[in-house]
């Protein structure tokens, strides 16, 4: 199956600082999501972004699937960001997911 | 909006006990899918269907079995659960299998003494 990593594994910020997350895959993929796990244990989609960019307020994603990497940046963190961001890749029907990045933001 | 609903959401069971994990989504969507997540780790896709009356075998298929009772309810089975069966289920459903975005539920979590 796909290889995927997600770096870093954890972060802490202070509110107000930006950030980039990384998700690195190792094959080609027709599908590319971004999640937010919030400390309650709820997955929030953030984006569905196979390829190119966009933006939803702080944050925006970016992926180059020729590469084989998407970045997912996040600006004026809030400690309301904090939780664990999950890249999710696809091939053919075979979702991979990172192990995440846990994110911290401090007040 | 109820998006997707999972029951229940703790259940403690006594090894080899068994039990159903019942999904439901309001979306009309054809695809659904099971999951576990382990501390630490992403999740692990159990099983899918990518539309009514029909699954696949996941990553992590053994011990489980599923029913996809009609478009919206999609069930997972634990027929004698073992220790190792201890996670949190994530039930998840999109429009059309292998496009679109998945959408989740807000997990069951089982633990198996």
């Amino acid at each position: 199956g796909i290889q995927v990593e997600q770096s870093p594994p954890d972060l802490i910020l202070q509110e107000g600082a930006n950030s980039t997350l990384r998700c690195n895959f190792s094959d080609s993929v027709n599908n590319l999501q971004w999640f937010h796990q919030n400390p309650w244990g709820q997955l929030i989609n953030l984006f569905y972004i196979p390829s190119g960019t966009k933006q939803n307020g702080r944050l925006s994603a970016t992926t180059v699937a020729t590469e084989r990497y998407s970045l997912l940046y996040m600006s004026s963190s809030q400690t309301t960001d904090s939780g664990v961001y999950f890249c999710a890749v696809e091939l053919h029907n075979d979702m991979r997911f990172g192990a995440g990045t846990r994110l911290t933001v401090k007040p | 909006n109820a998006g997707v609903t999972q029951t229940p959401k703790f259940q403690v069971l006594k090894t080899g006990q068994s039990m159903t994990l019942q999904c439901a989504q309001d979306m009309n969507h054809n695809s659904m899918y099971w999951y576990r997540q382990d501390p630490g780790m992403g999740l692990r896709l159990i099983y899918y269907s990518a539309s009514e009356g029909t699954t696949d075998k996941g990553e992590v298929p053994n011990g489980y079995n599923v029913s996809r009772l009609n478009k919206r309810e999609f069930s997972l089975r634990l027929e004698s659960a073992a220790p190792s069966q201890t996670s949190v289920y994530f039930c998840a459903s999109r429009g059309q299998v292998s496009t679109g975005e998945l959408f989740f539920g807000e997990g069951s979590r089982l633990t198996v003494l």
